[in-house]
């Protein structure tokens, strides 16, 4: 069975710039969370979607947001990027919402000029 | 402070010793324990799974729970060069809730 698919794989963007990222989910899986990892606050848990509907969001501002689809597909997307983005984004998926066993893809590592 | 501690390392060792990784967290709600390894430049992968306290075996690797201490270990045994890797303890208060990270532990293995 694939793993998690993340696209694309690395990014380089500057201020102001919005992006979105990409992930799939390991089929049959239903629920994607979005983390944000960085050295100095390690992984931080952005948003959860379940059934096309977010169920938990982190603490980031609303210039992060997200959405899925009808496939399970994600996309999450970052507006008027900061410096402070610069991160990799890592996505992982589960077959229950909030399911403990989740899978991570290998991440998007973006950075902001 | 974050719910989740863990001293980031490094942390070295000769091949065959071995390893043990702790974690402290703040939060008494928390019930569903992680162990996640991840390689340079890939995503974490999970290692080990543990509900409420209690000790769980995998092969070389051992996960601990103390609930009352707060406090979560991982043993790996007879060490490899291969299990050089950063290791990430998370935890959950329950289904339906986001996973809660430690920053990691780098370990190198050295030959």
């Amino acid at each position: 069975k694939a793993g998690v698919t993340q696209t694309p794989r690395y990014l380089i963007k500057t201020r102001g710039q919005q992006v979105t990222l990409s992930c799939s989910p390991i089929s049959g899986h239903r629920s994607v969370s979005w983390y944000q990892q960085t050295p100095g606050q390690g992984l931080q848990f952005l948003f959860e979607y379940f059934s096309e509907t977010q169920r938990n969001k982190g603490n980031f501002p609303g210039r992060f947001s997200g959405r899925q689809f009808s496939n399970s597909r994600s996309e999450m997307n970052v507006s008027t990027l900061e410096l402070g983005d610069s991160a990799l984004y890592l996505c992982a998926s589960s077959l229950q919402q909030g399911g403990e066993t989740q899978y991570f893809g290998p991440g998007t590592r973006l950075l902001v000029l | 402070q974050k719910e989740v501690e863990q001293d980031p390392g490094p942390l070295s060792v000769p091949e065959g010793a071995i390893v043990s990784l702790n974690c402290t967290y703040s939060n008494s709600a928390f019930q569903y324990f992680m162990w996640y390894r991840q390689y340079s430049r890939k995503g974490p992968e999970l290692l080990m799974y543990t509900y409420s306290s209690g000790n769980k075996e995998d092969g070389r690797f051992t996960a601990q729970v103390d609930k009352s201490s707060k406090y979560i270990s991982l043993f790996i045994r007879d060490s490899q060069p291969s299990d050089s890797a950063t290791y990430l303890c998370a935890m959950s208060r329950n289904s339906g809730y986001a996973l809660n990270f430690g920053k990691g532990t780098s370990l190198l293995v050295t030959p």
